[in-house]
């Protein structure tokens, strides 16, 4: 079965500093992987996906992740984060079942 | 492209009462989604439509939870009689057709408390 591990529940970080949120996954057959976010009181909103190809995948806004299959992770990083970034930010995990399975989030507080 | 509707946005019941929520997914998008996000927790599937039949309702729990989606379009989700651990956001997603590749666009949820 697959899981999502997101060991941070809280990354409190300041205005223009660098950020590393991490994401790791059991499962044992190919899968694809995704960021989404939650801004207050709105719904999830995709950030970026791994469906194949480079590992190394970007969002418009300028995070990015890295698909690591021998570590099994998927972390999410910014150099820069800005005071709009503050968000819960969730992995989530899908195989060809299309089912997805997200982890228990990461909220990011990111203070002036 | 508006984005998936959702209602209401938040409810409040007391214990053994009925509720349901109400989602209207993007136009066009033949499949939809019912997650139940925990607090503290991640969403966590319920039920997966494709047009007007269910694809996957393994996570729901038949006893006190029903959804519909009698024409292909919009959805309702029902619980009935609430219990105390039903409190949570109701999450309702749509992508435009099935597939693990396909982007899951969701709403804003409806938060229900349950008293």
């Amino acid at each position: 079965a697959q899981s999502v591990t997101q060991l941070d529940s809280q990354v409190p970080v300041f205005e223009e500093a660098p950020v590393e949120l991490r994401c790791n996954y059991s499962s044992s057959v190919s899968v694809y992987l995704f960021w989404y976010v939650q801004y207050p009181n709105q719904g999830l909103q995709l950030l970026l996906k791994y469906l194949s190809g480079s590992t190394l995948v970007e969002s418009i806004n300028g995070f990015e992740a890295e698909f690591n299959k021998s570590q099994t992770s998927f972390h999410l990083r910014k150099p820069s984060v800005h005071i709009s970034d503050t968000a819960e930010y969730f992995c989530a995990v899908s195989d060809n079942t299309d089912k997805l399975i997200f982890g228990t989030g990461t909220r990011l507080q990111v203070f002036p | 492209e508006a984005g998936v509707a959702q209602s209401p946005r938040y409810k409040i019941i007391e214990k053994r009462q009925s509720v349901a929520f109400w989602c209207n997914p993007i136009s066009g998008h033949a499949t939809l989604y019912w997650y139940q996000q925990i607090l503290g927790q991640g969403p966590k599937l319920l039920i997966q439509f494709q047009n007007n039949g269910v694809v996957d309702d393994s996570q729901l729990p038949k006893d006190r939870f029903s959804a519909e989606r009698l024409k292909g379009v919009d959805s309702t989700l029902k619980i009935q009689p609430a219990k105390l651990e039903d409190s949570a956001v109701y999450l309702c997603a749509s992508s435009s057709t099935l597939g693990a590749r396909e982007t899951q666009y969701f709403g804003p949820g409806t938060r229900l408390l349950v008293l």
